[in-house]
C-alpha cells in the first residue's frame, strides 16, 4: 500500500458527461500528479499540482481540468467526455515539487464511456 | 519517435531465470532513471531509483544505467513467480520536468 488513496475505484458514465476523481497523497506529501493510462498510449502525465498551485502540465485536453486544496487533496474533473476517455487514471504524489523526487501512486481509477 | 522505448513483450521465462528488461531513450539531457512494476489493474509501484550511469543492486533487482548509448536495463535474479507483472521504466532530466515512462514490458514467470 503506497499511502495514496483514490476514489472511486470505478467509474461508470455516458458520452458528454462530467465526472470528478478524487486523490489523497501521502502523509507529507506536497506533490501530487495526475496520469492516464490507456492500453495504445500507456502512462501519460496530465498534471501537476505542488502545495496548491499548478506546476507543470503535460497533455490535458481542455476538457479536463484540476485543483489541489488547502488539504492537499486533488480533484481531476473531466468533462464531456467522449469514449475515448476510457482509460486508467492513477494519481501519484511525492514529496517535494521537482522531478527527481520519487512519486508513489495510488490503486487508480478506471473510467469507462459509453 | 516517443523519448522513452520500450518493448512491449510479453517476455515469458521459467522459474529461477536471469530476466534483463530494457529501455532506450532519446534525450541526453535525462539523468534520473527508475523502474516501476505494476500487476494488473493496480498502480504503479516504484522498484529502483538511479541518478546518471552505473548500477544500483536491491535484493534480486540489479538497475543499470548506459548514458552513452542512452540504454536503460532491470536485471532480475532468480526470478519467481510474484515477479510477474508490468515493468515500466521511467526517466525525467530533473528540475520541474515532467516523468516521462515507456510503454511497459509485460513479464510472466512460469513456476
Amino acid at each position: 500500500d503506497s499511502g495514496v488513496t483514490q476514489t472511486p475505484k470505478h467509474l461508470i458514465t455516458a458520452t458528454g458527461q462530467r465526472v470528478t476523481l478524487r486523490c489523497s497523497p501521502r502523509s507529507g506529501d506536497l506533490s501530487v500528479y495526475w496520469y492516464q493510462q490507456s492500453l495504445d498510449q500507456g502512462l501519460q502525465f496530465l498534471i501537476q499540482y505542488y502545495n496548491g498551485e499548478e506546476r507543470a502540465k503535460g497533455n490535458i485536453l481542455e476538457r479536463f481540468s484540476a485543483q489541489q486544496f488547502p488539504d492537499l487533496h486533488s480533484e481531476l474533473n473531466l468533462s464531456s467526455l467522449e469514449l475515448g476517455d476510457s482509460a486508467l487514471y492513477f494519481c501519484a504524489s511525492s514529496v517535494g515539487g521537482t522531478g527527481t523526487y520519487e512519486q508513489y501512486f495510488g490503486p487508480g481509477t478506471r473510467l469507462t464511456v459509453t | 519517435q516517443k523519448e522513452v522505448e520500450q518493448d512491449p513483450g510479453p517476455l515469458s521465462v521459467p522459474e529461477g531465470a536471469i530476466v534483463s528488461l530494457n529501455c532506450t531513450y532519446s534525450n541526453s539531457a535525462f539523468q534520473y532513471f527508475m523502474w516501476y512494476r505494476q500487476y494488473s489493474r493496480k498502480g504503479p509501484e516504484l522498484l529502483m531509483y538511479t541518478y546518471s550511469s552505473g548500477n544500483k543492486e536491491d535484493g534480486r533487482f540489479t538497475a543499470q544505467v548506459d548514458k552513452s548509448s542512452k540504454y536503460i536495463s532491470l536485471f532480475i535474479r532468480d526470478s519467481q513467480p510474484s515477479d510477474s507483472a508490468t515493468y515500466l521504466c521511467a526517466t525525467n532530466s530533473g528540475g520541474y520536468q515532467k516523468v516521462t515512462f515507456g510503454t511497459g514490458t509485460k513479464l510472466q514467470v512460469i513456476p
